[in-house]
């Protein structure tokens, strides 16, 4: 049982470079997130899909977009990079289920951007 | 939005010892509070949590206490072991319809042998 997977581990663009950060998970989840994690300012909601075929902004979604390609998969994409996105960036799912009920996150390992 | 505080940002402590994070919230209309723990090149794993019905919840060397009047909520560790050694992220959703959790801005804690 993998959880949620991240590819890839690792990646360096160049300014105005676009690429597509990829997140699955096995664990049935209808919610699903990505977070941005920088020095000092702790985890960063970016978009999240709060069930299939619905995606939603967070906190930070500026340069970003996002595909729920199924209940599976949901990935992120960086249309034009900017150094301002250098971070490690992480997915996460839950089972989100009633409306005002909580439920854990469960992330994957990351992926380190770094844009020069 | 909701507005998370986290404090220390850094926590040294021996081997054995106990170990405190605090964390403060502004929405007072919270109801869960979960505590996570990212170790080196991983993704945070939540640790404990707590709803706002009860007032402490304990796991093992774990503990969660929550004061919904003061609106903060902290995480005990005690006889601390150099495996505790990580970084710790509260969080507190911020509901707008749809459960989103806003992170404080983490705690590196250190325990030496």
């Amino acid at each position: 049982n993998a959880g949620v997977t991240q590819t890839p581990k690792f990646q360096v663009l160049k300014t105005g470079q676009s690429m597509t950060l990829q997140c699955a998970q096995d664990m049935n989840h209808n919610s699903m997130y990505w977070y941005r994690q920088d020095p000092g300012m702790g985890l960063r909601l970016i978009y999240y899909s709060a069930s299939e075929g619905t995606t939603d902004k967070g906190e930070v979604p500026n340069g970003y977009n996002v595909s729920r390609l199924n209940k599976r998969e949901f990935s992120l994409r960086l249309e034009s990079a900017a150094p301002s996105q250098t971070s490690v960036y992480f997915c996460a799912s839950s089972d989100q289920g009633a409306a005002g009920y909580n439920s854990p996150l469960h992330f994957g390992n990351g992926t380190r951007l770094t844009v020069t | 939005g909701e507005n998370v505080e986290q404090h220390p940002s850094t926590l040294s402590v021996q081997e054995g010892d106990s170990a405190v994070i605090k964390c403060t919230y502004s929405d007072s209309a919270s109801n869960y509070f979960p505590w996570y723990k990212q170790e080196l090149g991983k993704g945070p794993q939540l640790i404990i949590d707590i709803r706002s019905n009860v007032g402490e919840k304990k796991d093992q060397r774990i503990a969660v206490t929550l004061n919904k009047t003061a609106k903060h909520f902290s995480l005990h560790i005690t006889e601390t072991q150099p495996e505790d050694s990580a970084v710790y992220f509260c969080a507190v959703p911020f509901n707008t319809g749809f459960q989103k959790l806003v992170f404080g801005t983490g705690t590196r804690l250190l325990v030496s042998p």
